[in-house]
């Protein structure tokens, strides 16, 4: 059985902070693994999708990376900003139907 | 707009009722899911079918059915409503290859 943790559960940073939010997996037999963003009462925003074949993606201030023989992805947030203030989720796509395994989330609080 | 159409957005049941909450992608996607969300648990696959006609039990299947109508249609149907499927319920669909996953809004179900 999948299970996912994110490392950890909050963070709070000041305005401007590069900061690494973690993500571990139990079994490197995965598809993908795809970083989700969602506000306080909101659905999720996918972030960046990394397939099983790639060790990183970029997308302007966010760079994932992947190690899938550790089991290990992490979210890099560079020159961080009060907008930035959400829970990050980590999921991997795997099983028969690829389907996804969320883990718990990451509370991030960017202070002015 | 391309996506994942869930209805309803907001529902209250009383305890014994029974409902069924609809999802509808328009993307062609071949695979479905049904996820659920509490508080600090993530979330959590419910039920999945990995291809028209076929469904699978996902974590907590308990308490609820599923009919995968047709391509673009994935229900999740409460026979017996209980305070304990009081959460936030996601649709999501994919394909294969793999271009991520596209979630719904959700619905906000609340059982008293």
């Amino acid at each position: 059985k999948q299970e996912v943790t994110q490392i950890p559960a909050a963070l709070s940073v000041p305005e401007g902070e590069n900061l690494v939010l973690n993500c571990s997996f139990t079994d490197s037999a995965i598809y993908n693994l795809q970083w989700f963003r969602q506000d306080p009462g909101k659905g999720l925003t996918s972030l960046l999708l990394i397939q099983s074949s790639q060790r990183e993606q970029t997308s302007g201030r966010l760079n994932a990376s992947l190690d899938k023989s550790s089991g290990r992805s992490t979210l890099y947030i560079a020159a961080s900003q009060p907008g930035d203030s959400a829970t990050y989720l980590c999921a991997v796509g795997s099983g028969s139907a690829r389907q996804l395994t969320f883990g718990s989330g990451t509370q991030l609080t960017v202070l002015p | 707009n391309a996506g994942v159409t869930q209805t309803p957005k907001f529902q209250v049941l009383k305890t014994g009722q029974s409902m069924t909450l609809q999802c509808a992608q328009d993307m062609n996607h071949n695979s479905m899911y049904w996820y659920r969300q509490d508080p600090g648990m993530g979330l959590r696959l419910i039920y999945y079918s990995a291809s028209e006609g076929t469904t699978d039990k996902g974590e907590v299947p308990n308490g609820y059915n599923v009919s995968r109508l047709n391509k673009r249609e994935f229900s999740l149907r409460l026979e017996s409503a209980a305070p304990s499927q009081t959460s936030v319920y996601f649709c999501a669909s994919t394909t294969v290859p793999n271009y991520g996953y596209t979630f719904g809004s959700g619905t906000r179900l609340t059982v008293v």
